[in-house]
This record gives structure tokens, sequence and C-alpha cells, in this order.
């Protein structure tokens, strides 16, 4: 069973903040959250991790709590190629994926 | 180019066969991984390998096999296919950095179909 646990499905405007929130309550502190999405069928694509501050890449940025039980995702300005299957991970090296956040960018 | 590459891209066999699935990688990374999709479903971890002398099971291993030829190739093997082994599988490698961070690079996909 997945380790963590996040929304089924999640909508938003093209051009607005996507948010996206995922549960690891069962996280021990040396395991990092990673963040992947999945266009259609393929191949997972690595977003951004993080072990207890927050990160920013050029893609999205990270939110963790201070107890690291959750964190949230945020595309700044999603796109309509942002629409995906985005993955929450609690791993060290052995990912448990769930089935993660369908997120609809609408025109 | 891609950096890790999967082949057969799509395949159709029928039960009994015996099949395998190569994935090979540019990236020079020691960590490699196959995972099996079902659809609507997350990915599973069949096996993962850390270096060439280093093989390990994962969740689902019973009726795959697994070959790490180089330190760029790992090979899945079904030794007689069944259909509920039809799935999207996925290959991934990531850098050796102990028990640091560890994020993973997904090869395209093959899709097997088992009749």
């Amino acid at each position: 069973d997945a380790k963590t646990t996040q929304p089924p499905s999640m909508d938003c405007a093209e051009g607005r903040a996507a948010n996206l929130p995922c549960n690891h309550s069962t996280i021990s502190g040396n395991e990092y959250v990673y963040w992947y999405r999945q266009i259609h069928s393929q191949g997972p694509q690595y977003i951004i991790h993080g072990l207890k501050n927050n990160e920013t890449n050029e893609m999205a940025s990270l939110i963790i709590t201070e107890d690291r039980k959750s964190s949230t995702l945020i595309l700044p300005h999603a796109t309509l190629r942002d629409t995906a299957v985005y993955y929450c991970i609690e791993s060290t090296y052995k990912y448990i994926f769930g089935t993660g956040t369908r997120l609809k960018v609408l025109a | 180019d891609a950096d890790v590459t999967q082949t057969p891209r799509n395949r159709i066999t029928k039960t009994g066969k015996r099949i395998m699935l190569e994935c090979s990688q540019t990236k020079g990374h020691d960590r490699m991984y196959w995972y099996r999709q079902d659809p609507g479903l997350g990915l599973r971890l069949i096996y993962y390998s850390f270096d060439v002398k280093d093989i390990n099971k994962g969740e689902i291993s019973d009726g795959y096999s697994v070959s790490r030829q180089a330190q760029a190739k790992f090979s899945l093997s079904l030794e007689s296919a069944i259909p509920n082994q039809t799935a999207l599988y996925f290959c991934a490698t990531s850098v050796d950095r102990g028990h640091s961070y560890n994020e993973q690079f997904f090869g395209p996909g093959t899709r097997l179909t088992v009749l």
C-alpha cells in the first residue's frame, strides 16, 4: 500500500497556480518527499524533492510542513501542458507509488 | 537522444512464451529499476539493482527475473508469460548517493500484451 495519500483529481484554470496536497504522516527522518508527474502513459518525470525545507526549481515549488507530515506542490502558472497525473512519494531509494492526483488544467 | 531507452516499445505475445524487455542507459548511473503499471494505478517495483553484482526483489517479483549485464543494461524476463502480466513496464535509473536523495529517471515504457 502507498504510504502517501493524495486527492484523486483536481482542476485548475490555465495561468493560475495549481496547489497539489499530499499527506505522508508515516514519513521517517531520513525519507525525502519526491514529486513526479506522468503525462498520458509516458514515463514519470521528476519534478522536485525535499527533506525539511521548502524547495523551488524551474518547474515548481515544494512546501513541507514543519512536522513533515504533509506537503504541497505548487505549479505557479499552470498551462495546458501541465495536465497530468502527479505522484507524491516518501522514500529513501525504494519508491512506492500511490494512484496520484489527476490534474486537469482548463483553458 | 534519450538517456534511458527501452526495447521493444510494444510487444504482443502469447501465454507461455518467454519474453525479455531490455533497458539501456547513457546516464552513467549505478542504480537501475524495473516497474510495472496497470491501468489507473501507480507504478509497482519489480526488481532493482544497485550495481552489476547486486539484484534485489521489489514488491511484485513473482513471475519475473532480471539480469544486470553491465552498468548500462538491465533486462527483465518473463519466463512464461501469463495474461495478468499485461501492463506497461518502465525502467528507471538513479545516481548512487547512499542513503541520501535519489531522484529516478524513467524510460519511455514498454507496453506488453499477453494473449
